[in-house]
């Protein structure tokens, strides 16, 4: 099964709005990395937060970590159309070095 | 310029051939992925290479195999194709692990490659 489980796995918001998407996993993790695709296409990394960091902004993006509970969040404020894609989170096993693995995505939809 | 490239974008091929896709990156990385998507988006590591190590998912089928010339190309060899290879494969590259630490870096996706498997 998959290593990172996100939640919901998909979301409707009206441009404006602010979305938030979770992300669960099951081992100890060296990072966490949140990552976007847009349709048909690969996908972008959007930002790394590292298991000893508790929260980490980037522009729109504001990240969370809960390593206790195993658990990510990503926040996007402000949304726009241009945010409608699929984002996955991508963790960074501690002892499987090499192995990231992502979870199922959210697919997010945002409307003009 | 781009950054991680394949090719073909799309392949459509018949159950039982060999096919490749070829994966180039110009940004000096030393690690590369390839990566399985399947209809429900679900993004699996099959690869990830470096001048040292080959890291093998262990549930991906020995038909298919990495092949590297050199460090900017890691090619993916698919033997013997069958009805559920039909993904969309995705190529990424990453610098190394720096020596002592447990860092990771960010992934560069190439646009993925279309087989559908007939």
């Amino acid at each position: 099964s998959q290593q990172g489980e996100e939640d919901p796995q998909a979301l409707s918001i009206q441009e404006g709005e602010n979305a938030t998407m979770n992300c669960s996993y099951k081992t100890s993790i060296n990072n966490l990395q949140w990552y976007r695709q847009n349709s048909g296409r690969g996908l972008v990394h959007l930002i790394l937060i590292r298991s000893n960091e508790r929260e980490k902004h980037s522009g729109r993006l504001r990240v969370t970590l809960d390593t206790s509970k195993k658990s990510s969040s990503l926040l996007i404020t402000a949304s726009r159309a241009a945010d409608t894609a699929s984002y996955f989170c991508a963790t960074d096993p501690l002892h499987d070095a090499g192995k990231s693995t992502f979870g199922d995505g959210t697919t997010l939809t945002v409307k003009p | 310029d781009t950054a991680v490239s394949q090719t073909p974008k799309y392949l459509v091929t018949q159950m039982g051939n060999d096919k490749s896709i070829k994966c180039e990156q110009n940004l000096g990385h030393d690690t590369m992925y390839w990566y399985k998507q399947d209809s429900k988006k679900f993004l699996k590591i099959m690869f990830s290479y470096n001048n040292k190590e080959l890291i093998i998912n262990e549930t991906v089928p020995n038909r298919f195999s990495p092949k590297s010339p050199d460090k900017a190309h890691l090619n993916l060899h698919i033997n013997s194709l069958e009805l559920g290879d039909s993904a969309v494969y995705f190529c990424a590259s990453s610098q190394d692990y720096p020596a002592g630490t447990a860092t990771y870096n960010e992934q560069f996706f190439g646009p993925g490659t279309r087989l559908t498997v007939l």
